[in-house]
């Protein structure tokens, strides 16, 4: 049972390139998030999944696709990369109530030059 | 909007203290609260969860409080050890239908001295 798994787990892109973060879990949790941390800001939530096929922007959505087309899976694509999105990323999941502790991969490390 | 505060911001104390870590919320209509703990370079790891009708959570060492009325919960760490240095997070929760939107507080970085 390997939990969240992130890949990769650093990375380097050049300004307008493009790219997808993969998050994996074999926990069969419903729910999906992907989370930024940036230093004073603290987490901030990018989009959320609620179960396959579904999904929807957080807080800080702009420059951020989703798609949502397993359980397992809840890929991040950076359209066209800036240097304002370096940061840390943090892909959560949660299963179906009654529980609703939410399990964090261990981040991928973008910086965008 | 939602907004959470921790303080303090840094903490440093002697090996065996017993301590406390504050957070707050300015909205008080929160599903859960839960407190997460950080080591550099790696992701959150989930300490305690608290829904809003419960007013404490204990793990080991830890105890969380949480009143919901007045927007607080507290981290308490009792005789705390070198191993427990790390950045701790608290997170609130608004509704069950967003159950997988969370808040964060900026966090309390913890160093424990031997």
């Amino acid at each position: 049972n390997a939990g969240v798994t992130q890949t990769p787990k650093f990375q380097v892109l050049k300004t307008g390139q493009s790219m997808t973060l993969q998050c994996a879990q074999d926990m069969n949790h419903e729910y999906m998030s992907w989370y930024r941390q940036d230093p004073g800001m603290g987490l901030r939530l990018i989009h959320y999944s609620v179960g396959a096929g579904i999904t929807d922007q957080g807080e800080v959505p702009n420059g951020y696709n989703v798609s949502r087309s397993t359980t397992e899976d809840f890929p991040l694509r950076l359209l066209s990369a800036a240097p304002s999105q370096t940061s840390v990323y943090f892909c959560a999941t949660r299963p179906r109530a009654p529980s609703y502790e939410q399990y964090f991969g261990p981040g991928t490390r973008l910086t965008v030059t | 909007k939602q907004e959470v505060t921790q303080i303090p911001a840094a903490l440093s104390v002697p090996e065996g203290e017993n301590l406390v870590l504050n957070c707050s919320f300015t909205d008080s209509a929160i599903y859960n609260l839960q407190w997460f703990r950080q080591d550099p370079g790696k992701g959150l790891t989930s300490l305690l969860l608290i829904q809003s009708s419960q007013r404490e959570q204990t793990s080991g060492r830890l105890n969380a409080s949480l009143d919901k009325s007045s927007g607080r919960s507290t981290l308490y760490i009792a005789a705390s050890q070198p191993g427990d240095s790390a950045t701790y997070l608290c997170a609130v929760s608004l509704e069950e239908t967003s159950g997988s939107r969370l808040t964060f507080g900026e966090g309390t970085q913890l160093t424990v001295n031997p």
